[in-house]
């Protein structure tokens, strides 16, 4: 059974640091693997998409790679400004073709002024 | 374009009423998802659909039925509520094929007492 982790649980930084995500799965055999943003009360707004044959897809200040052999992801955030605060998930589709998602915990990301 | 909707956005039940949830998408679709959100759970997934008139089971699915008869929409029923249900409810929906994003919507929010 697949299993996604998140590290860390929770993050604080001062507004300008650049800062790293962490996601990893136990199971190599994904087809893609999703980052999304989620605000407090509300849904999940996806930031970025990686294929499985891909090894990196950036936008805007956001970066984020994958090394699938070692079932890792990290998404890198530059210059991180109040507005980035929210909660960040990882989430693998794999096993199937039918895109099912396995989510991690997620990181709580604060940016203070 | 609205994207993702789900109606309604809160509701509160007595424990044994029953009552659906509503998920429609505007975007053409085939896929749809049914997901849970419980605090040290993360996002687990109740049901999903590969196209009209088909549903399957995930990873959550007792207590849970849906239906799809119409592309656009995916419908989650609760026969008879009990306070496990407790939760907040996500609908999404993606194009078929492996390589694609999954949308969500802004979630219900429902109480059981």
């Amino acid at each position: 059974k697949q299993e996604v982790t998140q590290i860390p649980a929770a993050l604080s930084v001062p507004e300008g640091e650049n800062l790293v995500l962490n996601c990893s799965f136990t199971d190599s055999a994904i087809y893609n693997l999703q980052w999304f943003r989620q605000d407090p009360g509300k849904g999940l707004t996806s930031l970025l998409l990686i294929q499985s044959s891909q090894r990196e897809q950036t936008s805007g200040r956001l970066n984020a790679s994958l090394d699938k052999s070692s079932g890792r992801s990290t998404l890198y955030i530059a210059a991180s400004q109040p507005g980035d605060s929210a909660t960040y998930l990882c989430a693998v589709a794999g096993g199937t073709s039918y895109g099912k998602l396995t989510f991690g915990q997620g990181t709580i990301l604060t940016v203070h002024p | 374009n609205a994207g993702v909707t789900q109606t309604p956005k809160f509701r509160v039940l007595k424990t044994g009423q029953s009552m659906t949830l509503l998920c429609a998408q505007d975007m053409n679709h085939e896929y749809m998802y049914w997901y849970r959100q419980d605090p040290g759970m993360g996002l687990r997934l109740i049901h999903y659909s590969v196209g009209e008139g088909t549903t399957a089971k995930g990873e959550v699915p007792d207590g849970y039925n849906v239906s799809r008869l119409k592309k656009q929409n995916f419908l989650l029923g609760l026969e008879s509520a009990a306070p496990s249900q407790t939760s907040v409810y996500f609908c999404a929906s993606r194009s078929g094929g492996l390589y694609y994003e999954q949308y969500f919507g802004p979630g219900t929010r429902l109480t059981v007492t």
